[in-house]
Parts: structure tokens; sequence; C-alpha cells
């Protein structure tokens, strides 16, 4: 069974404060891996993807990736009220059975940023 | 990004009738669907995997019987929730992927069953 651990929250940081989001996964073969951020009552909304070890930055959002440790992070800088959502990691695997790639999802980690 | 549409956004329907969601992948093929719900205050949960052409593939603990997907073509996926029950009443999301890994999510669809 492929797991994905995330700290449920709920994470409070103040405005223009660093907020890190923390994701283990149980399948060393990974090799994909995707941060979403859910606003309540909608949609997974793709933020960050990283495939390789180490950071990868876009604007506010830097993904950091350690394939050695099954860890992957995601880091919002300078925070707005606006960041305020649940944050889902999803790990990318091959499900032999349904003969696909899928994505095993966290259960998410809900951020309040305080104005 | 690509876009996927999902139809209806919000569906309200008597115990015991039938519903059915569609997922439609405007500008891409999408080979591969999955389908997804979300209780509240859960995380999303794998229904099934749907190649085109072929069957889907259900998670365990889903009932094939009663949640029927198709995958006619490589644009459209439907989602029929047959006999539906308010214990059904749930999110359902899509996402389909096509060359690329991502996956591209639908707007979801809010399902109550009365």
């Amino acid at each position: 069974q492929k797991e994905v651990e995330q700290n449920s929250g709920p994470l409070s940081v103040p405005e223009g404060a660093i907020a890190s989001l923390n994701c283990t996964y149980s399948d060393r073969g990974s090799q994909s891996f995707f941060w979403y951020r859910q606003y309540s009552g909608k949609s997974p909304e793709l933020i960050m993807s990283i495939y390789s070890n180490g950071d990868k930055e876009d604007g506010r959002f830097t993904a950091q990736l350690n394939k050695a440790s099954q860890y992957v992070s995601l880091l919002i800088r300078d925070s707005q009220p606006s960041d305020s959502a649940t944050y889902l990691c999803a790990v990318n695997g091959w499900n032999s059975g349904a003969g696909s790639y899928q994505l095993t999802f966290g259960k998410g980690t809900k951020l309040s940023v305080i104005p | 990004g690509a876009v996927v549409s999902q139809h209806p956004s919000r569906v309200i329907c008597k115990s015991g009738t039938s519903v059915k969601i569609e997922c439609r992948s405007l500008d891409f093929q999408a080979t591969t669907m999955f389908w997804y719900r979300q209780f509240p205050k859960q995380s999303l949960m794998l229904m099934a995997t749907s190649n085109e052409g072929s069957k889907a593939t259900y998670e365990q603990g889903v009932e094939k019987d009663k949640f029927l997907i198709n995958h006619a073509s490589l644009t459209l996926s439907t989602l029929t929730v047959t006999s539906a029950h308010p214990e059904d009443s749930s999110f359902y999301i899509c996402s389909a992927r096509g060359r690329e890994i991502r996956a591209f999510f639908g707007q979801g669809t809010r399902l109550t069953v009365v």
C-alpha cells in the first residue's frame, strides 16, 4: 500500500511569514511529486511539481525533494491571507493493476495565514 | 495549463435515482482519466482509473456496479452513480492525463442525495 503522509494541521502563520509544509512517502520508486492547493468546496489546483532532488522555485513557492529520505516539502514565502487553503502532497507511481501511473494523495495540511 | 471541464457542478437527486457526471478534456487527448471522491474534511480518495477504450479499474471497496465509468473517447469520460443513496452524497472530481505525467482536474461535482 503506497502511502503519503502529511500533518493535518491546522498550520497557522502570520501574514508575511514563511509557511513550511512537509510530506513523506513510502514508495521509494516514485519519480514525480506534486503540490496542490485546494480551497474549500473547490477542486485541487496544481501549484508545484518536482522531479529531481534539490530545490525548485516558482515565485513565492519553493518545493524541496530528498528522495533518499523520501521527503518533499513546500515553502511559501511572504504568506498572504489568500494562501489560506488545504495543501495536498501527491506522489506519482505506477499502478500495475490499472496499467497507468496514478497519483496518491496525502490527507492535506490546512494552512491559515493570519492578517 | 490544460483544461478539464466537469459537469454538472452541483446536482441534487432523489434517493434511488441515477446521476451521470461528465468529464471532458477540452484541449488535449486524455488517454487516462481518474475519478475521485472527497467527503467533508477528508482527502481525495481514488475511486477508479480508466484508460480510453478499456474497462475501468476500480479501487478496493468501490462497487463497480454502482459507480459505472465509461471512457469511450479520448476527450470524454462519464461516471454514473446508480441507485444513489444519501451516503453517496459527496464531492466527485475527475482528473485527466494525456502525454504529460501531470494530471489536470475538473471543477468537481457536488452530489447531494435526498
